[in-house]
């Protein structure tokens, strides 16, 4: 079983939706948990970066962790076709723990 | 920007050459982290240094090497390069080590084997 597990996708959503990201994760000890965004042949971009269980909102984006379910979301309201990109979400302990990423298209 | 900078950004190598990937990491930033990210993959990752120490190494063979120098940039060095080692490398820095620290990668070196 990998550390991270995310559906690879792809998913595509209207203009406006809102938009919901999850992965799961295995290792009961994490406690720092990200979301990057990263653009076709670009570096991964830090999104959000939480720690242990509750929700962090930030403009559009808010993201959930729930530790009793190891379970990692992140809503985009108002999504915008400027949001299509890959999202990757990842924990932390001395290393960062990726999953594999999700390419979202906004359609216009 | 995140001001951390890896050069070249592509690259094509012959299969059994080698290699060497370059980063300049933020200002103030004393730890460096490079990872793999193959096609339609996340990142995976391969070491990390700090202080020009390496402190922590993932799966991948000694053929895989690094280096960190006294301004904190450091450099990756692939060896007998193989077919699979075709991925887009990147370099994070971080202010220092440890799980609580945020890390800001660069735009990646696009490696191709051939």
């Amino acid at each position: 079983q990998k550390e991270v597990e995310q559906d690879p996708g792809p998913l595509s959503v209207p203009e406006g939706a809102i938009v919901s990201l999850n992965c799961t994760y295995s290792n009961s000890a994490f406690q720092y948990f990200m979301w990057y965004r990263q653009y076709s042949r670009k570096g991964p971009e830090l999104l959000m970066y939480t720690y242990s269980s509750g929700n962090k909102e930030d403009g559009r984006f808010t993201a959930q962790v729930d530790k009793s379910s190891k379970y990692i979301s992140l809503f985009i309201r108002d999504s915008q076709p400027s949001d299509s990109a890959t999202y990757l979400c990842a924990s932390r302990n001395d290393k960062i723990i990726f999953g594999k990423g999700t390419r979202l298209h906004i359609l216009p | 920007e995140t001001g951390v900078t890896q050069s070249p950004t592509h690259l094509i190598k012959t299969r059994g050459q080698q290699v060497t990937l370059r980063c300049s990491s933020q200002s103030g930033h004393n730890t460096v982290s490079w990872y793999q990210q193959a096609l339609g993959q996340g990142p995976q990752f391969i070491f990390q240094y700090y202080r020009e120490e390496e402190n922590g190494r993932g799966n991948f063979p000694p053929r895989f090497s690094g280096l960190q120098f006294p301004n904190y940039s450091s450099e990756l060095n692939v060896n007998a390069l193989e077919l699979d080692d075709s991925a887009l490398y990147l370099c994070a820095s971080s202010l220092e080590t440890g799980s609580n620290t945020e890390a800001f990668f660069g735009q990646g070196t696009r490696l191709t084997v051939v």
